[in-house]
């Protein structure tokens, strides 16, 4: 099945600095890439998505990036905010399937 | 709006008890999923499924089985807790536009942290 590595587990930021979160997966037939933001007690919540036609997704502050030869995709947030401090959890899922794997998550702390 | 909701937050139980946890979700989803969440292992996959009467192992069924009579509810039964099974449980649904579909986003509900003493 499919194997999603994730890097780093932990992730501290000055406020208006960038961060990088990094994901591999060792399924080539993976094609749909999730993002999840989990805050402090509340539930995970997609924050963005990459499909495997696509090489780089944004949305405002975050965006995404994919290299399918390498396996692996980022998750980049720019301009940090103490409200981006949360836990982070990339997914891959091969096509055709139905079950997503997570990687192990990268609690992430913004520094003010 | 998705609303998907777990029948408990907090729950406590003994060893050796049968254990129920429901989940439900509101939005005529097909796919429903149990999570188990620990420190630094992130999500791990139960048991899923995609339809009524239909499941499916995840990658640690062990120790649970799941029951779906309905389309919005989906439950997960610990058999006999133990303590190693003292986790944070989460409940996802989602809609698949087709059996084949590669895309679909999760939604998860808060959570049931149980404890076994």
């Amino acid at each position: 099945g499919e194997n999603v590595e994730q890097h780093p587990s932990t992730l501290s930021v000055q406020e208006g600095d960038s961060a990088v979160i990094k994901c591999t997966y060792s399924d080539s037939a993976s094609n749909y890439f999730p993002w999840y933001k989990q805050e402090l007690g509340k539930r995970p919540q997609l924050i963005i998505d990459i499909r495997s036609n696509v090489g780089e997704k944004k949305d405002q502050r975050i965006a995404v990036t994919l290299n399918k030869t390498a396996k692996h995709f980022s998750l980049h947030i720019t301009e940090t905010q103490p409200e981006d401090s949360a836990v982070y959890f990339c997914a891959a899922r091969p096509v055709g399937d139905y079950k997503l794997s997570f990687g192990a998550g990268t609690t992430v702390t913004v520094r003010a | 709006d998705v609303k998907v909701t777990q029948s408990s937050r907090y729950l406590v139980k003994r060893t050796g008890e049968k254990v129920f946890l429901e989940c439900v979700q509101d939005m005529d989803h097909e796919n429903m999923f149990w999570y188990r969440q620990d420190p630094g292992l992130g999500l791990r996959l139960i048991y899923f499924s995609y339809d009524v009467k239909m499941k499916e192992k995840g990658d640690i069924p062990e120790g649970y089985s799941v029951s779906r009579e309905k389309k919005e509810r989906f439950s997960l039964i610990l058999e006999s807790a133990s303590t190693n099974q003292t986790s944070m449980y989460l409940c996802a649904s989602s809609f698949t536009s087709g059996r084949l579909s590669s895309t679909d986003t999760q939604y998860f509900g808060p959570g049931t942290r149980l404890t076994v003493l």
